[in-house]
């Protein structure tokens, strides 16, 4: 079983569409990251949150963390094909190791 | 720019030999994780190091997998034997952590194992 569980799994989506990726668990964690991950590469970091609540934005890209610090968020606005690729995200527990979720695999279609 | 490398990016083998995959990881940074990652389970951490000393390696088969550091440029995850199941790709990332604070990781290319 995940720690943390990824939604949706997949999603295919016209280029110029807003899209939400959820990051949930039941536990709590120190700090939160998201990824993007590209075929062939390794994953490559995009934001890290760690005050419960705290919103992040990257140009059309943001990041939401939950009160509790168990879930957070991902939303892009008017994606583009280059936004096509892997999200992952990653929790950790007291800032040590970090443990992954599942992953959501978007396709942005031009 | 700094990079993490690891070599080979790929490795085909037989089952029952032994597969060493190395990574060098980013000059100055103190922690170096191995993941492995499958399409079933996605991205697992095998085992990590902080200031070449093994912090945790739960995630590691212990019977077949070993993990080191030996020296600061240099660690190896090497598999022996290796068995069809261990067919993945295998990241290396480092990172620089002090006390309790966030710290960011930066993954290698990744070696793609097949075990036939």
């Amino acid at each position: 079983t995940q720690l943390l569980e990824q939604s949706p799994q997949f999603l295919s989506i016209q280029e110029g569409e807003n899209l939400t990726v959820y990051c949930n668990s039941s536990s709590v964690f120190s700090s939160l990251q998201w990824y993007r991950q590209e075929p062939g590469e390794g994953p490559v970091l995009l934001v890290t949150v760690v005050t419960g609540g705290e919103v992040k934005k990257l140009k059309r890209l943001t990041f939401q963390f939950g009160d509790a610090r168990k879930d957070s968020s991902l939303h892009i606005t008017a994606a583009q094909p280059g936004d096509t690729g892997l999200y992952l995200c990653a929790g950790a527990r007291n800032f040590n190791k970090f443990y992954f979720g599942s992953g959501t695999k978007l396709n942005v279609k031009p | 720019d700094a990079r993490v490398t690891q070599t080979p990016r790929h490795k085909v083998t037989e089952m029952g030999q032994e597969v060493t995959m190395r990574c060098q990881p980013i000059l100055g940074h103190n922690t170096v994780f191995w993941y492995r990652q499958t399409m079933m389970q996605g991205l697992e951490l095998l085992a990590y190091f902080r200031n070449r000393a093994p912090l945790d390696d739960s995630g590691m088969p212990k019977d077949r997998f070993s993990a080191e550091m030996p020296d600061a440029t240099l660690a190896t995850l090497k598999i022996q034997p290796s068995e069809p199941r261990d067919s993945a790709v295998y990241f290396c990332a480092s990172g620089y952590q002090a006390g309790d604070h966030s710290y960011e990781q930066y993954f290698g290319p990744g070696t793609r194992l097949t075990v036939t």
